[in-house]
């Protein structure tokens, strides 16, 4: 069951760019919803954590949960060279805290 | 600030071999985790460990592996006989739980295994 699914990508922007991530779930007892950064080789970095549906942000990233869509999306603003990488999303119930990761997508963001 | 760590990073091993995969979780936590992740896949979870015991694992964690706390900071993961699927990069990860419900887990920069 494909249960958190995102676009692989690669999505390549200039720099200053506005970014949209998306992805989407088909689990309803998620109620937990995590972004995670990821370079290359390395461990996956908590981005963003939200609760059920809303908005939350933390300087230039936006995380926004829509659960009657199932749609997870993450911004970012004035994007820049650095936030080259993969973003995981992920999800998890309130009954285990487990996430379940989509693949990534891998984002560019050209000088 | 305070991090996960794991060793060693790279780990080279023949088919049939066992190998414990270390990780030092951050020190307050309480919650640990192993995940895997095959070259160009998902991070997949394998399983959760809490007071000294197994709360949840999932179907890839099978008789082959284990794991351990063998004392106040180290949590391994022993593959007991490699096979060349085990071939992935292997994270460890820890948490605390808050008050408020939900957690976030933190994650060590994992080891990669190559099973030839």
């Amino acid at each position: 069951q494909k249960e958190v699914e995102q676009d692989p990508g690669p999505l390549s922007v200039p720099e200053g760019a506005i970014v949209s991530l998306n992805c989407t779930y088909s689990n309803s007892a998620f109620q937990y919803f995590m972004w995670y950064r990821q370079y290359s080789r390395k461990g996956p970095e908590l981005l963003m954590y939200t609760y059920s549906s809303g908005n939350k942000e933390d300087g230039r990233f936006t995380a926004q949960v829509d659960k009657s869509s199932k749609y997870i999306s993450l911004f970012i603003r004035d994007s820049q060279p650095s936030d080259s990488a993969t973003y995981l999303c992920a999800s998890a119930s309130g009954g285990s805290y487990i996430p379940t990761f989509g693949r990534g997508t891998s984002l560019i963001v050209h000088p | 600030e305070p991090e996960v760590t794991q060793t060693p990073s790279h780990q080279v091993t023949q088919m049939g071999q066992e190998v414990i995969l270390r990780c030092v979780p951050i020190s307050n936590h309480l919650y640990f985790y192993w995940y895997r992740q095959i070259l160009g896949q998902k991070v997949e979870f394998l399983v959760s460990f809490y007071n000294n015991e197994i709360s949840e694992k999932s179907e890839i964690f099978d008789d082959q592996f284990s794991v351990e706390r063998p004392d106040g900071s180290n949590f391994t993961l022993k593959i007991r006989s490699t096979k060349l699927e085990d071939s992935a990069m292997y994270f460890c990860a820890s948490s605390v739980r808050t008050s408020g419900g939900g957690e976030t887990q933190y994650f060590g920069p994992g080891t990669r295994l190559l099973v030839l």
